[in-house]
């Protein structure tokens, strides 16, 4: 069975840091993998998709890593600001159940303070 | 395009009351998924279809759960009875035809359900 794990589960950091996110899974058999951003009452909004085959994605300040061997993402986001403040979820699909579905992570929930 | 839309926002209800969640998926999506997310488990797969058709169920918690996609632009996700176990928040989803593993799902605003 899949089991993603993100560390940590909280962080709060000063408006202007670089940080990194974690991401672990036990399968390195995935299809993808991808990092989604959930605003308090909100639905989830995708940042970065990294098919099985790529090391990384990038977007604007967003840099998001793969090592499929070692089973282990990384979500880096440049000179943070209050607005990156939300939870960040890792999924990944798994090669042999289809790449529509995904196991999510626990979370990290961030706040960025001005 | 308004998203994917999903009604009510918020459901509380008593313990054996059957309780009905609906899914407006974007216009042009092929598949539907539900989710359920709780502090205690996060966020799971329910159910998903594709092309209306039910794919894969597994994560259809018992018997009183069932889901339903009687047309390409409307789903239900019902619970008869309801427990107090069953409150939680559930998100709708869909995603485009995706032949390479390279498109992602879209969310909506989820609907908060409370069991008395």
């Amino acid at each position: 069975k899949q089991e993603v794990t993100q560390i940590p589960a909280a962080l709060s950091v000063p408006e202007g840091e670089n940080l990194v996110l974690n991401c672990s899974f036990t399968d390195s058999a995935i299809y993808n993998l991808q990092w989604f951003r959930q605003d308090p009452g909100k639905g989830l909004t995708s940042l970065l998709l990294i098919q099985s085959s790529q090391r990384e994605q990038t977007s604007g300040r967003l840099n998001a890593s793969l090592d499929k061997s070692s089973g282990r993402s990384t979500l880096y986001i440049a000179a943070s600001q209050p607005g990156d403040s939300a939870t960040y979820l890792c999924a990944v699909s798994r090669e042999n159940t289809g790449f529509q579905k995904l196991v999510f992570g626990t979370g990290t929930r961030l706040l960025v303070s001005p | 395009d308004a998203g994917v839309i999903q009604s009510p926002r918020h459901e509380v209800t008593e313990m054996g009351q059957e309780v009905t969640l609906r899914c407006k998926p974007i216009s042009g999506h092929d598949y539907l998924f539900w989710y359920r997310q709780t502090m205690m488990r996060g966020l799971e797969l329910l159910i998903y279809f594709n092309n209306n058709v039910p794919i894969d169920d597994s994560g259809m918690p018992e018997d009183r759960f069932s889901a339903k996609m009687p047309n390409a632009s409307f789903s239900t996700l019902k619970i008869q009875p309801s427990e107090p176990r069953d409150s939680a928040v559930y998100f709708c989803a869909s995603s485009p035809r995706d032949l390479g593993g390279t498109d992602t799902q879209y969310f909506g605003p989820g609907t908060r359900l409370t069991v008395l």
